[in-house]
């Protein structure tokens, strides 16, 4: 049973560019959230999507955007990076209120 | 504003050694609690999830405790094991319609030494 897939593992952008990322959430999860990790620190939310819709939006400026598919697999989208924008982008999923969070592996973003 | 921490930062024993780990948050109307293992430069490994109206969850050589009342919980580790070194996230869900984002501590380091 394959679990949280994101892609791509890294990536390094330069400043002012836009980028990409992917998850595809674990079997049966319909649920998909986003958090940003900065070296040292705790995991930062930034948005989580469910039935296609944004459900709940975290601290984060609107250059952070997402998607999520009729499949369950979901986008986040950053536009004009900033240097500050390096971190591990992380992806978890979920079925069902009382269930926790399933996540991924994570993209290391470096901006530069 | 929910805000989790986590004592010690970082944590050094030896091999075979039971240790606890710390985690406390200042709002009790959590939903759950959801403690996580975290290799270096990689993503997050769930260890035990406890509801808010559980005390305590059990796997293997885990043990969390939740006390929702002192804002606690504590994570057990009976007789480390070097695989066991990396960094332990706890993580809590707020409680109320429309909350549905885990908010993190900083995390603390475990360093077996064989």
């Amino acid at each position: 049973d394959a679990g949280v897939t994101q892609s791509p593992t890294h990536l390094i952008k330069t400043r002012g560019q836009q980028v990409t990322l992917r998850c595809s959430p674990k079997s049966g999860h319909d649920t998909v959230s986003w958090y940003q990790q900065a070296l040292g620190q705790g995991p930062q939310f930034i948005f989580q999507y469910y039935e296609e819709e944004e459900r709940q939006r975290g601290n984060f400026p609107d250059r952070f955007s997402g998607h999520q598919f009729p499949n369950y697999s979901s986008e986040l989208n950053v536009n004009a990076l900033l240097l500050g924008d390096s971190a591990l982008y992380l992806c978890a999923s979920s079925l069902a209120q009382n269930y926790g969070y399933t996540f991924g592996s994570g993209t290391r973003l470096t901006v530069v | 504003k929910q805000e989790v921490t986590q004592i010690p930062a970082a944590l050094s024993v030896p091999e075979g050694e039971n240790l606890v780990l710390n985690c406390s948050f200042t709002d009790s109307a959590i939903y759950n609690l959801q403690w996580f293992r975290q290799d270096p430069g990689k993503g997050l490994t769930s260890l035990l999830l406890i509801q808010s109206s559980q005390r305590e969850q059990t796997s293997g050589r885990l043990n969390a405790s939740l006390d929702k009342s002192s804002g606690r919980s504590t994570l057990y580790i009976a007789a480390s094991q070097p695989g066991d070194s990396a960094t332990y996230l706890c993580a809590v869900r707020v409680s109320g319609a429309g909350s549905y984002q885990l908010t993190f501590g900083k995390g603390t380091k475990l360093s077996v030494i064989p």
